[in-house]
């Protein structure tokens, strides 16, 4: 069965400091793949995507993800983190193919920023 | 600002009631989908509309329907309510469905709903 793993429940990083979050796939086609995050009270946006083509996308807010097929992982990454990154951040891949469209989401890695 | 919009933003309501929850997608968006997000399931795929049609479920219950109207707005409608249900429902839409670029999900802010 397709499923998307989020190791890491909760990370806290120092403001400036880099942060990736770890994102792990199952499924047996090609995927397509998202990050989204989700301030508190907040729904969800969307971070960048991958579909085909280059490997290593690149987003908004200066983040960007590499999709590594061997390992199946598809890693968020940012060089240097703001206080504003706070946030939970969600994986998930898209389940398409016939009528089928749906995303199913990693459970999430909650990202906590010190000052 | 995704462009899609869910109203309430907030509802309590008390076990046994019933209760719908209303998605107006982006302008140009065909699908429509519906996820649930609880403490203790994440988030998981409710249902999808197409163009009015119904495309795929999820883990919705059964004392859950929904629906989407020929202008393309769409209503989630939870009965016999539960103090299980209560979690954040999010409404996302995207233009077509079937992979690729277009079928980018855009999220709604998501309604509340608390059952006492």
């Amino acid at each position: 069965a397709q499923s998307v793993t989020q190791p890491d429940i909760h990370i806290t990083v120092s403001e400036g400091a880099s942060l990736e979050l770890r994102c792990n796939y199952s499924y047996g086609a090609t995927p397509y793949l998202f990050w989204y995050v989700q301030s508190p009270g907040q729904g969800l946006q969307l971070l960048l995507k991958y579909f085909s083509g280059d490997t290593l996308v690149q987003g908004i807010k200066g983040f960007e993800a590499e999709f590594k097929r061997s390992q199946s992982s598809f890693n968020l990454r940012k060089p240097s983190v703001h206080w504003s990154d706070a946030a939970e951040y969600f994986c998930a891949v898209g389940l398409y193919g016939g009528s089928q469209g749906n995303l199913i989401f990693g459970k999430g890695t909650k990202l906590s920023v010190k000052p | 600002d995704s462009g899609v919009t869910q109203t309430p933003k907030h509802l309590i309501t008390a076990t046994g009631q019933r209760v719908t929850l209303r998605c107006s997608p982006r302008s140009g968006d065909l699908s429509v989908y519906w996820y649930q997000q609880s403490l203790d399931q994440g988030l998981q795929f409710l249902i999808h509309y197409y163009n009015g049609e119904e495309r795929a479920k999820g883990n919705i219950l059964e004392r859950f329907s929904a629906q989407q109207f020929p202008d393309l707005h769409s209503e989630l409608n939870l009965s016999s309510l539960e103090l299980g249900d209560s979690a954040l429902y999010f409404c996302a839409s995207s233009v077509r469905s079937g992979g690729g670029d277009t079928d980018t999900q855009y999220f709604g802010p998501g309604t509340r709903l608390t059952v006492l």
